[in-house]
């Protein structure tokens, strides 16, 4: 089975700094992909970003970057220029192709706040 | 991406009742699913629903509890039957995105459920 695994419950960082969200995830699986979602208070869920497992170039969009590292299993989530929009919890997702759709596997998620 | 809009988006409920939520998205897709979100807690995949069969479970999850209907390609509705405060949770609808074996899942804006 495949675990996605957030360590890090909340973090704070101030507005226009970088903050960094850590994921890990644990398959046996070859071909997958990788996702960052956010879910602010109103609750709907918006992908920040993905990243194909074959690819070795880091996704990155706008202020959002990942470092993907197949071997260790890390996909970790690089915010720049932190802005007031960006506080919401974050979550990790694994995704697989079994037979007929995608499954997803959602890590527990990070508490990100930033400060003015 | 595609459209998807949740009815109710919050209700408080009596316990021992049952409560449908109805999920309604703008194209037709395939594999319609649903997840459930615990308080501070991360997404957790209920069942996964295709059109014309009956849905496929999640562990822990089981048909009388939770039955699902798939009328069409663009409906479905997820009842939670005989509440109890445990069942409070926000109940997320969701469906693959078209286009590859890599896309995204796209989600509703969530159903808060409080169950007193």
């Amino acid at each position: 089975a495949q675990t996605v695994t957030q360590s890090q419950p909340e973090m704070s960082v101030q507005e226009a700094e970088t903050v960094t969200l850590s994921c890990t995830y644990d398959t046996s699986e070859n071909n997958y992909y990788l996702f960052w979602y956010k879910q602010p208070p109103s609750r709907q869920m918006i992908l920040v970003i993905r990243q194909e497992a074959y690819k070795q170039q880091n996704a990155t969009e706008n202020r959002f970057s990942v470092n993907f590292q197949k071997a260790a299993k890390s996909f970790s989530l690089k915010i720049s220029d932190s802005q007031l929009g960006d506080t919401a919890m974050y979550f990790c997702a694994f995704m697989k192709h079994t037979g007929n759709f995608n499954k997803f596997y959602f890590g527990s998620g990070t508490k990100l706040n930033v400060k003015p | 991406s595609a459209v998807i809009s949740q009815k109710p988006s919050r209700d408080i409920c009596q316990r021992g009742t049952s409560l449908t939520i109805q999920c309604q998205v703008d194209s037709q897709v395939t594999m319609m699913f649903w997840y459930r979100q615990q308080p501070g807690q991360s997404l957790t995949l209920i069942a996964t629903a295709n059109q014309g069969s009956e849905a496929t479970y999640e562990s822990g999850f089981v048909i009388d509890k939770f039955p699902i209907s798939r009328p069409n390609l663009t409906f479905s509705t997820l009842t939670v039957s005989n509440m109890s405060p445990e069942d409070s949770s926000i109940y997320l609808c969701s469906v693959s995105g078209t286009g590859g074996s890599n896309q995204p899942q796209h989600f509703g804006d969530g159903t808060r459920l409080s169950i007193l």
